[in-house]
């Protein structure tokens, strides 16, 4: 395609349950970035993958948040556990070579726990 | 020392107006300054972006200022028109991370 694309576009959970968003970045982009966005706030960077790796996840919130990127190109961002407060936005950018240049956006996962 | 302040909060502008958006941040390590553009249920787009070593872009109606010394940039929309109405976040990196550091964002209305 030619945009980032997630999936699914909306999730409803019941607490306690734990799900898996999907990010398909721009195809070539080495750098894959997870933010989360709550209503009415800014994005809060979540990981960092260059390739495979994740070069940061220090903005992963606790242990409970995971996320891979096996093949250096599609990632799932997995919640285990989930609970209301994880209710957000979940964004997913790429960028073609990393730090400094322009990152793209999906459009987002809308997670609510129930 | 992470935090961007973006303000104001909300903005109403006259189509045909300039809209001016305004960020202030700490941490001198920033070295790259975009701005973001989103309509709602969709995600942020990026808008201009601006290094430190130049005081000024302009890309059409859209011009960011920047001042390195006082640790401030913000976002001037020229002849603002309705279709520019949407959130507004600036945002900071540093390093090798490209992690971006994001405003509370702006919430702009232009009136026809």
């Amino acid at each position: 395609g030619a945009g980032v694309s997630q999936t699914p576009s909306n999730k409803v959970t019941e607490k306690g349950k734990y799900v898996e968003l999907r990010c398909d970045p721009i195809s070539g982009h080495t750098a894959l970035y997870w933010y989360r966005q709550s209503l009415g706030q800014g994005p809060e960077f979540l990981i960092y993958f260059q390739g495979t790796g994740a070069a940061d996840d220090s903005g992963l919130p606790n242990d409970r948040f995971f996320a891979v990127r096996p093949e250096g190109s599609v990632s799932t961002l997995k919640i285990q556990r989930t609970e209301r407060g994880d209710s957000a936005v979940y964004l997913c950018a790429s960028s073609l070579m990393g730090p400094g240049t322009e990152a793209f956006f999906g459009q987002g996962t809308r997670l609510t726990v129930v | 020392q992470q935090q961007v302040k973006q303000s104001p909060q909300s903005l109403i502008v006259q189509k045909g107006g300039i809209s001016i958006i305004n960020c202030a941040y700490e941490n001198t390590a920033f070295d790259y300054f975009p701005w973001y553009q989103q309509f709602p249920g969709k995600g942020p787009a990026l808008l201009i972006a601006i290094r430190p070593d130049v005081s000024e872009k302009k890309e059409g109606r859209f011009t960011i200022s920047f001042n390195k010394s006082a640790k401030q940039f913000s976002l001037h929309i020229m002849d603002s028109q309705p279709g520019d109405s949407a959130t507004y976040f600036c945002a900071a990196s540093s390093g090798n991370t490209g992690k971006l550091i994001f405003g509370q964002g702006t919430t702009l209305q232009v009136k026809p």
